[in-house]
């Protein structure tokens, strides 16, 4: 089955810097890549996604790359701000025929005013 | 719109008791699923529901485990007896379809097993 590893488990930033989540993912097949959004105490909530068959999605003040040879997407958020705080899951999906989501371990990102 | 609805959201009972979760879908999903989050580690596929129907419980860890979507409406996730590794928060998700996307997740049952 599909395998989806988060990197870094825990990310520090200040206001206005950039955060860049990464994952990679084992079944070639995956086809649909989407990223989660965790606020403290609330349910997960899709923020972006990304099929195979483009490179990159932006959306404001937040992306997502895929680079399928590599089988690695990455998650950018530009300009952060206090309210971006959160833990960020990447899922893989679309291997093997399987349309259900494979989740990574989850990024912690903190920003500081 | 009503979204996933869960409950209880925090569930602590001693090992050897039974917890029974629920979980209220958006109405029309036809797609149910369960997952469960054990502290900092992945969101781990449990299973998965089309209406009433199992279509995967792949991911259920073992016979203690048993869930149910009676009437393809909400569906319950029931330990029995559980487990101290059994601790963790429980997510349920909806979706309309198979293909289309974005699943529609519940806050969250979190259960501890002392």
């Amino acid at each position: 089955g599909e395998n989806v590893e988060q990197h870094p488990s825990t990310l520090s930033v200040q206001e206005g810097d950039s955060a860049v989540i990464k994952c990679t993912y084992s079944d070639s097949a995956s086809n649909y890549f989407p990223w989660y959004k965790q606020e403290l105490g609330k349910r997960p909530q899709l923020i972006i996604d990304i099929r195979s068959n483009v490179g990159e999605k932006k959306d404001q003040r937040i992306a997502v790359t895929l680079n399928k040879t590599a089988k690695h997407f990455s998650l950018h958020i530009t300009e952060t701000q206090p309210e971006d705080s959160a833990v960020y899951f990447c899922a893989a999906s679309g291997g093997g025929g399987s349309y259900i989501p494979t989740f990574g371990r989850g990024t912690s990102l903190i920003v500081h005013p | 719109e009503a979204g996933v609805t869960q409950f209880p959201s925090h569930s602590v009972i001693e090992k050897g008791q039974t917890v029974t979760l629920r979980c209220d879908p958006i109405s029309g999903h036809d797609n149910l699923y369960w997952y469960r989050r054990v502290m900092g580690k992945e969101i781990k596929f449990l299973l998965h529901f089309v209406k009433e129907s199992k279509q995967d419980e792949s991911g259920m860890p073992n016979n203690r485990f048993l869930a149910e979507r009676t009437g393809g409406t909400y569906s319950t996730l029931k330990v029995q007896p559980a487990e101290l590794e059994d601790s963790g928060v429980y997510f349920c998700a909806s979706s309309p379809g198979l293909n289309t996307g974005e699943l529609f997740f519940g806050e969250g049952s979190r259960l501890t097993v002392l």
